[in-house]
């Protein structure tokens, strides 16, 4: 079975441009999870959506928006790029919600901003 | 834990020793938590889970332990090899999403 993908891998971007990242999960899985890993912070959780609908959210602005599509897929956007928004940017797949099962990560999407 | 901007801690071990790398989680309320180790440049990778109502669990060369009395999890490694080099990481899930420690570094010297 595939594992979790993630594209791009890597992003360079300059401040006040925007990006969108996509995150395709594991076959059969419903809920996406999006983190941001930083070396200062560790990994912060972003959001998270089950079928289509965000289900949690963590403590992040509102230039952070998510979306997840019929078919799990998910995508994360961010607008107005600050510079403290360069980070790894992580999506992990699980067949249930709410932390209550495994959850599988992707590789990551590198976002430098400039 | 919950993560916090907080130093790396590492753990260095010669080949073919044992390994223990701990965390203290934070909420009693925990009930799921998972290790992971993640290498340079790659995402987390999961190594072995535990539910709350056991207190071990082996897999294969790694086994975790919970105590749940003073809310301290372990992932013991046999053998280390190089390949077991990495940050490893717990996580905790309390309050529908997990939660993450900040990670020991452990380096394997041959």
């Amino acid at each position: 079975k595939a594992g979790v993908t993630q594209t791009p891998r890597y992003l360079i971007k300059t401040r006040g441009q925007q990006v969108t990242l996509s995150c395709s999960p594991i076959s059969g899985h419903r809920s996406v999870s999006w983190y941001q890993q930083t070396p200062g912070q560790g990994l912060q959780f972003l959001f998270e959506y089950f079928s289509e609908t965000q289900r949690n959210k963590g403590n992040f602005p509102g230039r952070f928006s998510g979306r997840q599509f019929s078919n799990s897929r998910s995508e994360m956007n961010v607008s107005t790029l600050e510079l403290g928004d360069s980070a790894l940017y992580l999506c992990a797949s699980s067949l249930e919600a709410g932390g209550a099962d495994t959850q599988y990560f992707g590789p990551g999407t590198r976002l430098t901003v400039l | 834990g919950e993560s916090v901007g907080l130093h790396l801690p590492t753990l260095s071990v010669q080949e073919g020793d044992n390994s223990i790398i701990n965390c203290a989680y934070s909420n009693s309320a925990s009930d799921y938590f998972i290790w992971y180790k993640q290498e340079s440049g790659k995402g987390p990778q999961f190594i072995i889970d535990i539910r709350s109502n056991m207190d071990k669990r082996q897999g294969q060369r790694v086994t975790v332990l919970l105590n749940k009395t003073v809310k301290h999890l372990s992932l013991q490694i046999a053998a280390t090899q190089p390949g077991d080099s990495a940050v490893y990481f717990c996580a905790e899930s309390h309050f529908n999403k997990f939660y993450f420690g900040s990670g020991t570094k452990l380096n394997v010297k041959p």
